[in-house]
């Protein structure tokens, strides 16, 4: 069965420091991997999108990795702000069937002074 | 640009009561889904609309139709609210499953009492 797996639940920060978001997945044959930063109340919106050859990308603060072979992928905050407390799910799309994106529950992360 | 509309933004209902909830994008996208998000539960497919003229079930169906209008288009109907289908409703979109950008409306909140 394809499954998104994040972690940790939770996370609470001080301002200024960094943190990493795993998300792990079993989702084949894959295709992409999305990251989004979704602010309470709002809806999410993207922060990354990575395909099969690409192992890093970054969007200002944010960086993500992704391990094809392992099934693996980070999200690495430099510098956190009180903007960035959030919940942060990860997404993989299968190249093929009827539901292609597998959304992970998410990790909320709270950034505080 | 618009991006991806959502009506209404709250909504309370009896138990038993029907509603429309409405979603329109600009983006001259292909495929347009309905998720529901719950506390501890992220987000769940309940019915998602390839293209014009298709709809499929998602994980979460029952209780819940849909209509794809038009290609800009996707409402979903609640026949018979029930208690247990108080969340929170995000219509999202997209160009094209295995590449594109999933863009996501600001959600639409009901309660039913």
């Amino acid at each position: 069965k394809n499954q998104v797996e994040q972690s940790p639940q939770s996370l609470i920060i001080l301002e200024g420091k960094n943190c990493t978001l795993q998300c792990n997945y079993t989702v084949s044959p894959f295709s992409n991997l999305r990251w989004y930063k979704q602010d309470t109340g709002r809806g999410p919106v993207s922060l990354t999108i990575m395909t099969f050859s690409e192992n890093t990308k970054s969007n200002g603060r944010y960086t993500a990795t992704l391990d094809a072979d392992t099934k693996q992928s980070s999200l690495h905050i430099t510098a956190s702000q009180l903007s960035d407390s959030a919940s942060y799910i990860c997404v993989v799309s299968a190249r093929s069937g009827n539901t292609p994106l597998v959304f992970g529950k998410g990790t909320r992360l709270s950034v505080i002074a | 640009n618009a991006g991806v509309t959502q009506t209404p933004k709250f909504q309370v209902l009896k138990t038993g009561q029907s509603m429309t909830l409405q979603c329109a994008q600009d983006m001259n996208h292909n495929s347009m889904y309905w998720y529901r998000q719950d506390p501890g539960m992220g987000l769940r497919l309940i019915y998602y609309s390839a293209s014009e003229g298709t709809t499929d079930k998602g994980e979460v169906p029952n209780g819940y139709n849909v209509s794809r209008l038009n290609k800009r288009e996707f409402s979903l109907r609640l026949e018979s609210a029930a208690p247990s289908q108080t969340s929170v409703y995000f219509c999202a979109s997209i160009i094209q499953v295995y590449t594109g950008e999933l863009f996501f409306g600001e959600g639409s909140r009901l309660t039913v009492l």
